[in-house]
């Protein structure tokens, strides 16, 4: 978990409202990833980012946004479009080569009441 | 398209003795294999990886993988387990696509439980 950071580890979100989760990194890696964790379901890619100012939508990124303004952060976006947003939710970085180690934050754990 | 496949839900083993835990791959070319362990509300840990070279792959706390290309497997083993083994294992292989995302595609996970 050392050197990436996620915030808050948990976050309570009534119905309709938008919610952001952030993600920050200081081992200088250019590509970010989100990922939504549900029991029995492994780890599927909500969106990722492999330079600053650009990202791309991953395998279910419906529901959710991302910005990445600035190298060391990567904040989700969970927004009211997503039907079902309760999950856990891990950010990851990783360097620049294919043969780079992908790193992973704490997690945040999303209930929506 | 790029799969792995973890067919056991849950492995159960006495401490003291040897662990597997199995994942096979489907991929086109090369693959990057990787392994990770995630304890209860918390992140994933790397474990190890394969990217070339060896076949038998040494890792972190005492575990190794073995890289078997004909078979299409890369299974975690470890001679002894430990109580404190006792986790959620990932298996996932490297997305290496024209698009070079990086991205990881991942098992479904593995539980494994080490019993006194």
């Amino acid at each position: 978990d050392g050197g990436i950071t996620q915030s808050p580890k948990y976050l309570f979100r009534k119905e309709g409202q938008n919610v952001t989760l952030s993600c920050e990194q200081n081992l200088n890696h250019d590509a970010m990833y989100w990922y939504r964790q549900d029991p029995g379901q492994g780890l599927r890619l909500i969106y990722y980012s492999q330079i600053v100012n650009d990202f791309q939508k991953g395998d279910i990124a419906e529901g959710y946004s991302v910005s990445r303004e600035k190298k060391e952060s990567f904040p989700l976006t969970v927004t009211s479009a997503q039907k079902n947003p309760t999950a856990f939710y891990l950010c990851a970085t990783q360097g620049n080569g294919a043969q780079d180690t992908q790193y992973f934050g704490p997690g945040t754990r999303l209930t929506v009441l | 398209a790029q799969s792995v496949a973890q067919p056991e839900d849950q492995v159960n083993v006495a401490e003291g003795n040897p662990l597997t835990v199995k994942c096979t791959y489907s991929v086109s070319g090369n693959p990057y294999l990787f392994w990770y362990v995630q304890y209860p509300n918390r992140g994933l840990q790397f474990l190890l990886k394969y990217i070339t070279g060896d076949n038998l792959v040494k890792g972190s706390y005492g575990f190794e993988a073995e890289f078997n290309k004909s078979q299409t497997s890369f299974h975690l083993k470890k001679p002894s387990a430990l109580v404190s083994d006792s986790a959620l294992y990932f298996c996932a292989v490297r997305d290496l696509g024209s698009s070079n995302t990086g991205k990881l595609i991942f098992g479904q996970g593995t539980t494994l439980q080490v019993k006194p």
